[in-house]
């Protein structure tokens, strides 16, 4: 059984489009993450959420707007699309918001704006 | 914004070599530090959370220290093997929540 799945795996778009990412885990966790994979590689926190609350918002544009509509699911829309939010995404959990639980990763969405 | 560094970029050793590298982080108000291995097309996949000055943790062939004081983490890999080759991450934590991520070292063992 898969932990943290996120659909889709990958997703081609024209700039200016609107899209949305899914993200679900199973494991019972309280608190879910966003992520970027930058160009350079590092994996940058974008936002978190516990039990449904927001408590990380990592001065992303407000184009990127989070929904947890229960604990186990934390969505990523993305308004008006622009080259430069191509990039790998990633979402993840950790048992409760203190920093000392590890954190389980989904395979990650390949997102490329045309 | 944590500045988060490690050395090497890239290692390849050979098979049955043991290998470390090293993860350095800023000191100040320290809360945790976090390894993970990332293999290739995969998702990255915890290996140790480490929270005190001293702490020594071991999974199988692989162990990491850490230095709060001084701000740094070595990881060890003992007689490395073709599918230790990944990207080790690690990251840091202030308590704040979110993690500030290493840019990785990537280790290729030859067969």
């Amino acid at each position: 059984d898969t932990a943290v799945s996120q659909t889709p795996k990958y997703l081609v778009t024209q700039m200016g489009n609107d899209k949305s990412i899914k993200c679900e885990q199973n494991l019972g966790h309280d608190t879910m993450y966003w992520y970027k994979q930058d160009s350079k590689k590092f994996l940058k926190i974008m936002f978190s959420y516990n039990n449904k609350e927001l408590i990380i918002n990592e001065t992303v544009p407000n184009r990127f707007s989070p929904k947890s509509p229960d604990k186990a699911h934390l969505n990523l829309h993305i308004n008006s699309l622009e080259l430069g939010d191509s990039a790998v995404y990633f979402c993840a959990s950790s048992q409760s918001r203190i920093p000392n639980q590890p954190q389980h990763f989904g395979d990650g969405t390949r997102l490329s704006i045309l | 914004i944590l500045n988060v560094e490690q050395s090497p970029q890239s290692l390849h050793v050979q098979e049955g070599d043991s290998t470390n590298f090293t993860c350095s982080f800023p000191s100040s108000n320290f809360y945790a530090l976090h390894w993970y291995r990332w293999e290739t097309a995969k998702s990255p996949e915890a290996l140790f959370v480490m929270t005190l000055n001293g702490d020594e943790k071991k999974k199988g062939r692989i162990s990491a220290t850490l230095n709060t004081k001084e701000g740094y983490s070595y990881l060890y890999i003992k007689g490395s093997q073709p599918e230790d080759s990944a990207t080790y991450l690690c990251a840091s934590t202030t308590g704040a929540n979110n993690l500030f991520f290493g840019t990785g070292t990537r280790l290729t063992v030859i067969p």
